[in-house]
């Protein structure tokens, strides 16, 4: 069982639709971040949220953390191909210790 | 460089061979991490290391894995009598050890164990 747990695992939609990709854990972060990665290279930082309960925008996708900072949810209005990718979420329990992550969701966007 | 970089790009080897791969973190970066990605999956954790102290090895997945890091800087991952279940992508990161740290990433070393 992993530390956090990633919902779906998988999602194929056509673009234009809306999406939410779930990031769960029973243990608490002090925070937690949220990558793509692109076929071929390495996951990028989309961003970090850090109080409980935050939001925070980025274009078109909403993340969201948790009251309790131990979930965080990713949502995407109106998908692109160019949203195709893997998403990544990781927490981090504590100031320099390790970050932990989820197993992913893949996403295709279909033209 | 500005980056993580890591050698080589891509890997070929003969079951049964050692392999050496190589990263090169960001300057300053106190944290290293190494990652397995199979195919179409995830991020394994292999190993960690902040600083001096001790790494946290409990990702490694068999005594075969081992890897070194000099002080803060160049980082070794080695894989002996490799198999062909080691075939991977092989991802480095290193980060500054702070609050919210990021992850800064290398392009990966894709290993092909024949």
């Amino acid at each position: 069982t992993q530390l956090l747990e990633q919902s779906p695992q998988f999602l194929s939609i056509q673009e234009g639709e809306n999406l939410t990709v779930y990031c769960n854990s029973s243990s608490v972060f002090s925070s937690l971040q949220w990558y793509r990665q692109e076929p071929g290279e390495g996951p990028v930082l989309l961003v970090t949220v850090v109080t409980g309960g935050e939001v925070k925008k980025l274009k078109r996708l909403t993340f969201q953390f948790g009251d309790a900072r131990k979930d965080s949810s990713l949502h995407i209005t109106a998908a692109q191909p160019g949203d195709t990718g893997l998403y990544l979420c990781a927490g981090e329990r504590g100031a320099g210790n390790m970050l932990t992550f989820g197993g992913g969701t893949r996403l295709m966007v279909k033209p | 460089g500005a980056g993580v970089s890591q050698s080589p790009s891509n890997k070929v080897t003969e079951k049964g061979k050692d392999v050496e791969l190589r990263c090169d973190p960001i300057s300053g970066h106190t944290a290293l991490y190494w990652y397995r990605q199979r195919l179409g999956q995830g991020l394994e954790f292999l190993i960690y290391f902040q600083g001096n102290s001790a790494p946290d090895k409990s990702g490694l997945p068999s005594d075969r894995f081992s890897a070194e890091r000099t002080g803060e800087s160049v980082s070794t991952l080695t894989i002996q009598r490799t198999q062909q279940e080691d075939s991977a992508v092989y991802l480095c990161a290193s980060s500054s050890g702070t609050l919210g740290n990021e992850q800064f990433f290398g392009p990966g070393t894709r290993l092909t164990v024949l």
